[in-house]
């Protein structure tokens, strides 16, 4: 297992458009997480999965956005009618325990979307 | 609302110094800290971490400082490398829930 892997690296899309991305997570992790990050600000939680059940949406999920992880092992981030402000970096992450601490994140290299 | 900060957007230190990186947090639930270490193009890899029943938590050249108190969290590196070169992020959590980041420091170390 080579770790948490995202596809693709990079998308350019014209606004209106659907863009859907692919996280796949270390396969021992049973939580799978999305983050959005944009310039100069840190990753911000968008939603999480526990095998293939959703438990935490956040408020900065529109309506526009949709995820999915139908197996409880690849997760699918779908954004419709795409707008210049869901340009950003977005990460997957899937959790390790780390003993006596709770809950570390190991991030994938995370999909660039341009929308222009 | 950000309830984890980091108010130092960039720092510059010599090689051999120490990088001193600075977090403060909202939160009073939050249980769990830790720091991620960003590289251009590449998604943030954990680096340290500490637990909320401790204030300090070391691995090698680096060291995680917590008080509760003052809801304030530092990373320290030491001795500082050009490799460490990075976007550092602090981030927090509550009861093995999601994860909450600060906004980052570019930590630059110079030869």
């Amino acid at each position: 297992d080579t770790g948490v892997s995202q596809d693709p690296r990079h998308k350019i899309t014209k606004r209106g458009q659907n863009v859907t991305f692919r996280c796949d997570p270390i396969s021992e992790h049973n939580r799978l997480y999305w983050y959005r990050q944009t310039l100069g600000q840190g990753p911000e939680f968008l939603t999480y999965f526990q095998n293939e059940a959703q438990l935490e949406k956040s408020r900065l999920l529109s309506d526009r956005f949709s995820a999915e992880r139908p197996k409880g092992s690849f997760s699918t981030l779908e954004i419709q009618r795409t707008e210049q402000g869901d340009s950003a970096m977005y990460l997957c992450a899937s959790s390790f325990i780390l003993p006596g601490q709770g809950y570390g994140y190991t991030f994938g290299s995370g999909t660039r979307l341009t929308v222009v | 609302d950000q309830q984890v900060k980091q108010n130092s957007p960039s720092l510059s230190v010599q090689e051999g110094r120490i990088s001193i990186l600075n977090c403060d947090y909202t939160n009073s639930m939050f249980d769990y800290f830790l720091w991620y270490k960003k590289y251009p193009a590449e998604g943030p890899t954990f680096l340290i971490s500490i637990s909320s029943i401790k204030d300090k938590n070391e691995d090698g050249r680096f060291t995680v400082f917590l008080n509760k108190s003052a809801k304030h969290l530092s990373l320290h590196i030491v001795p500082s490398q050009p490799g460490d070169s990075a976007v550092y992020f602090c981030a927090a959590s509550s009861d093995n829930n999601d994860m909450r980041f600060g906004a980052g420091t570019r930590l630059t170390v110079k030869p």
